[in-house]
């Protein structure tokens, strides 16, 4: 089952900042958070991964509560094409012993409107 | 590189006919992984292979699915005999061993 909850569906205005919230309140010391994305008939897409620093990249912001029970995904400046299925997983960094397989949830449906 | 490829993209046969569905991985990754996605269930991990060995099957729905990864640069999905609630997209993914999950575009299959 997955370890992570996140709201089904969220709105965002073209142009504002995504903010997706994620719980994951039993997370373990040694698994990190990975946020993926699924635009509409297309596979999965990976986006930012973090441990318990705040991450930024080219796509995205990810922001790691200090007990580390919650995340949230920002993306700065929310375009018509981020419409899409968001997933917030919590997995061990990919090690031969721990395997590092996703578990995906259902994700936060988000959509970006003109 | 090209990316994880898939094939067929789509697949249409009726009940009873076995379907293979077939993933190249990205050169040099370590992991290859076989997820179905439907509806009701969203996306599910089926089965994931590490250096060509079968490291966790127990998404695998029953004996009617099996997959091989006979080398580096090539793995099967196969349903032998497909029923209709077989329907989904499946997904092949791969990656390094302690890289990202890389996703094919997906075979999307309808039994009817």
């Amino acid at each position: 089952d997955a370890k992570t909850t996140q709201p089904p569906s969220m709105d965002c205005a073209e142009g504002r900042a995504a903010n997706l919230p994620c719980n994951h309140s039993t997370i373990s010391g040694n698994e990190y958070v990975y946020w993926y994305r699924q635009i509409h008939s297309q596979g999965p897409q990976y986006i930012i991964h973090g441990l318990k620093n705040n991450e930024t990249n080219e796509m995205a912001s990810l922001i790691i509560t200090e007990d580390r029970k919650s995340s949230t995904l920002i993306l700065p400046h929310a375009t018509l094409r981020d419409t899409a299925v968001y997933y917030c997983i919590v997995s061990p960094r990919g090690t031969l012993n721990q395997g590092g397989k996703l578990i995906f949830g259902q994700g936060t449906e988000l959509s970006v409107k003109p | 590189d090209a990316g994880v490829i898939q094939s067929p993209r789509h697949e249409v046969t009726e009940m009873g006919q076995e379907v293979t569905l077939r993933c190249k991985p990205i050169s040099g990754h370590d992991y290859l992984f076989w997820y179905r996605q439907t509806m009701m269930r969203g996306l599910e991990l089926l089965i994931y292979f590490n250096n060509n060995v079968p490291i966790d099957d127990s998404g695998m729905p029953e004996d009617r699915f099996s997959a091989k990864m006979p080398n580096a640069s090539f793995s099967t999905l196969k349903i032998q005999p497909s029923e209709p609630r077989d329907s989904a997209v499946y997904f092949c993914a791969s990656r390094r061993l302690t890289g990202e999950l890389f996703f094919g575009e997906g075979s999307r299959l309808t039994v009817l």
